[in-house]
C-alpha cells in the first residue's frame, strides 16, 4: 500500500523566516496532496493541497510544490508568523487502487515559529 | 454553515467495555471517512461510506470495530471490548463527492481512554 515519508518530525524558526516541510510518497497512482495544520487538541484543518495536473500552487504565504517523477512534494511557508506554530500533516491518495478519497498522511512535522 | 461535528469529545472506558463514537457530516456531504489518531502521529483510515454503502473497511484493526451509516449522514463508530490499544482520537471526515481529489473536512475527534 502506500507510504508517506514526512521530513523533518520538528521544526524551529525565528519569526520571519521561511519553513519548508517535505513529503515523499510511494504510490505512483496518488494524484491529491493536501496538507493540513493540526493545533493542539483541535480538529486538522485543510490549509492548502495540490493536484498532480499542476506542479506548483500558492496562496499568500504558503505555497506546495510536487514533483510527480520524483515523488515527493513540499509545504513552503514564508514570513513565519507565530500563530504558525501547529502540526502540518502531509496526505497523499486516493491510494489502495480506490477512486475516492482514501488518504494516508505523514508522521507530521511540529512547527515552532519564536517570536 | 456547521461543519463535521462528532461527540462525544472525551470517552473515558473500562477496558472491556463498548462504546459508541458519533459523527455528524457536513449536510449533504456523500463521503464520510473514519481515522484513528495515535498521540503523536497523524491520521489512519479506518473506514470509507458513499451515503449508507461501506464501501470500504480494510483499514478496521479488529472485528472488534464496527461502523454503520444507516441514512446516509449520521455515522456511529462501535468498539466492542475495548482494549488499551484502542486508546486514540477518532477522526471523522466528511466531503461532498466521492472523488479521489475531493477536500475533507474534519470533526474535532472524539479521544478515547480506554483504563
Amino acid at each position: 500500500g502506500e507510504n508517506v515519508e514526512q521530513h523533518p518530525s520538528t521544526l524551529s524558526v525565528q519569526e520571519g523566516d521561511s519553513a519548508v516541510i517535505k513529503c515523499t510518497y510511494s504510490d505512483s497512482a496518488s494524484n491529491y496532496f493536501p496538507w493540513y495544520k493540526q493545533e493542539l487538541g483541535k480538529r486538522p484543518q485543510l490549509i492548502i493541497d495540490i493536484r498532480s495536473n499542476v506542479g506548483e500552487k500558492k496562496d499568500q504565504r504558503i505555497a506546495v510544490t510536487l514533483n510527480k517523477t520524483a515523488k515527493h512534494f513540499s509545504l513552503h511557508i514564508t514570513e513565519t508568523q507565530p500563530e504558525d506554530s501547529a502540526v502540518y500533516f502531509c496526505a497523499a491518495g486516493p491510494t489502495g487502487g480506490t477512486s475516492y478519497g482514501k488518504l494516508t498522511f505523514g508522521q507530521g512535522t511540529i512547527l515552532t515559529v519564536h517570536p | 454553515g456547521a461543519g463535521v461535528s462528532q461527540s462525544p469529545r472525551y470517552k473515558v472506558a473500562k477496558r472491556g467495555q463498548d462504546v459508541a463514537l458519533r459523527c455528524d457530516p457536513i449536510s449533504g456531504h456523500v463521503s464520510l471517512f473514519w481515522y484513528q489518531q495515535a498521540l503523536g502521529q497523524g491520521p489512519e483510515f479506518l473506514t470509507y461510506f458513499q451515503n449508507e454503502a461501506q464501501l470500504d473497511k480494510s483499514g478496521l484493526p479488529s472485528d472488534r470495530f464496527f461502523a454503520e451509516r444507516p441514512e446516509g449522514s449520521v455515522s456511529t463508530l462501535k468498539i466492542q471490548r475495548t482494549q488499551q490499544e484502542d486508546s486514540a482520537v477518532y477522526l471523522c471526515a466528511s466531503s461532498l463527492k466521492g472523488t479521489g481529489t475531493d477536500t475533507q473536512y474534519f470533526g474535532p475527534g472524539t479521544r478515547l481512554t480506554v483504563l
